[in-house]
């Protein structure tokens, strides 16, 4: 079956320093693949997307690259700020638009320090 | 501003007691799925649905059923409470297409 797998945290970081979330998946075929944020007492939101390999999803200064030979989805940021402390999901879907459900990590719960 | 409604932010419920938690979607999606969000285990698919009327099974279906008799409100029910379903609820939507998924802001169910 499907799995994803990313590094749990929580992760601890200073303001303005780089980010990377690890995340690995398993699945059959070709699977798209997202990217969730959740911030404190709310839902989840789609933070950015890629359905084929070797795209490239950003958003809001988040980037992560579809890597088919390494079957890796790594969240990055260059310079993070308060604001992005959140719990950050990898999910992945191999029925096109999810139809199915989506399969998702546990959770990276980010901490970002002043 | 398209929106995912769960009725209810919080509730608290005695074990055994019937517990229905609401969901409604204004985008027109023809996918509705539940969620429950533990921590250490993220987020596990309960039932979903591709139609009115219909419905599929999750991962952890078991204590649980669902309705849909209006494309745009998907209800989950626990038939009869119990501890172990104590969890944070999501609800979601998707067309289908690769946009993902809008989901509500989620139901902290307490069963004591």
């Amino acid at each position: 079956g499907n799995s994803v797998t990313q590094m749990e945290g929580p992760v601890t970081l200073s303001e303005e320093a780089f980010l990377t979330i690890n995340c690995t998946y398993t699945a059959t075929g070709y699977p798209s693949l997202f990217w969730y944020v959740q911030y404190p007492g709310e839902g989840l939101q789609l933070l950015l997307k890629a359905t084929k390999a070797d795209d490239k999803g950003s958003n809001k200064g988040f980037e992560a690259t579809y890597r088919k030979e390494t079957t890796s989805f790594h969240l990055e940021k260059g310079s993070v700020q308060v604001s992005d402390s959140a719990v950050y999901f990898c999910a992945l879907s191999d029925s096109g638009g999810g139809a199915d459900g989506l399969t998702f990590g546990k959770g990276t719960h980010l901490i970002i320090q002043p | 501003d398209v929106k995912v409604t769960q009725s209810s932010r919080y509730l608290v419920k005695r074990t055994g007691e019937k517990v229905f938690l609401e969901c409604v979607q204004d985008m027109d999606h023809e996918n509705m799925f539940w969620y429950r969000q533990d921590p250490g285990l993220g987020l596990r698919l309960i039932y979903f649905s591709y139609d009115v009327k219909m419905k599929e099974k999750g991962d952890i279906p078991e204590g649980y059923s669902v309705s849909r008799e209006k494309k745009e409100r998907f209800s989950l029910i626990l038939e009869s409470a119990s501890t172990n379903q104590t969890s944070m609820y999501l609800c979601a939507s998707s067309t289908g297409d690769n946009y993902g998924y809008t989901f509500g802001s989620g139901t902290r169910l307490t069963v004591v």
